[in-house]
């Protein structure tokens, strides 16, 4: 059974500030992996779908890379903002079996 | 606009109680999930449908119950023999099951009271 792990729980970080989350899972006959955004009390928003044939994605100030071999996964946000502040999620797909991480808070800081 | 629509957002249950969510979509999405977020916990699969008038259970289905009459629907009813069910509930969907990106709603806060 997949375990799907982000490490830290919690982040702080100054506004500007470039910074990596991480994702890490055990089973890596994966078949993609999502990046997901939560506000407080809010539904989740995907940010980027990464194929298993894939190394990265782009969109805007994000990227996301995929190393299957190690199973991680890492989102990069640059220059980061207060409006940047929420919990990531990552969800790793196995083939008819869908399995979330708890989450990264991150907190950006004026 | 298309997306996923839950309602309501906030949502109050007696003890002894059955309450239900509903859940719609109109993305054309044959597959539809439901799933359950406690603090702290990634998010967990009550229920999966991949058709219209199928559905599956998943890890902590127990207490609860699902239909699918329509592509654009699939409403989770608590029951009352669910014993712990504050929580929030996320509806989601997708192309087909699984491993397609999924698609979420604003989410139903349920609250014993």
């Amino acid at each position: 059974k997949q375990e799907v792990t982000q490490i830290p729980a919690a982040l702080s970080v100054p506004e500007g500030e470039n910074l990596v989350l991480n994702c890490s899972f055990t089973d890596s006959a994966i078949y993609n992996l999502q990046w997901f955004r939560q506000d407080p009390g809010k539904g989740l928003t995907s940010l980027l779908l990464i194929q298993s044939s894939q190394r990265e994605q782009t969109s805007g100030r994000l990227n996301a890379s995929l190393d299957k071999s190690s199973g991680r996964s890492t989102l990069y946000i640059a220059a980061s903002q207060p409006g940047d502040s929420a919990t990531y999620l990552c969800a790793v797909n196995n083939n008819n079996d869908m399995r979330f991480g708890a989450g990264t808070r991150l907190t950006v800081k004026p | 606009d298309g997306g996923i629509t839950q309602s309501p957002k906030y949502l109050f249950r007696k003890e002894g109680q059955n309450v239900t969510l509903s859940c719609e979509q109109n993305l054309n999405h044959d597959a539809m999930y439901w799933y359950r977020q406690d603090p702290g916990q990634g998010l967990r699969l009550i229920y999966y449908s991949q058709i219209v008038n199928d559905f599956q259970k998943g890890d902590i289905a127990e207490g609860y119950s699902v239909s699918r009459e329509k592509k654009e629907s699939f409403p989770l009813t608590v029951t009352s023999a669910q014993k712990n069910p504050t929580a929030f509930y996320l509806c989601a969907s997708s192309i087909r099951a699984f491993n397609y990106g999924y698609t979420f709603g604003s989410g139903t806060r349920l609250t014993v009271v």
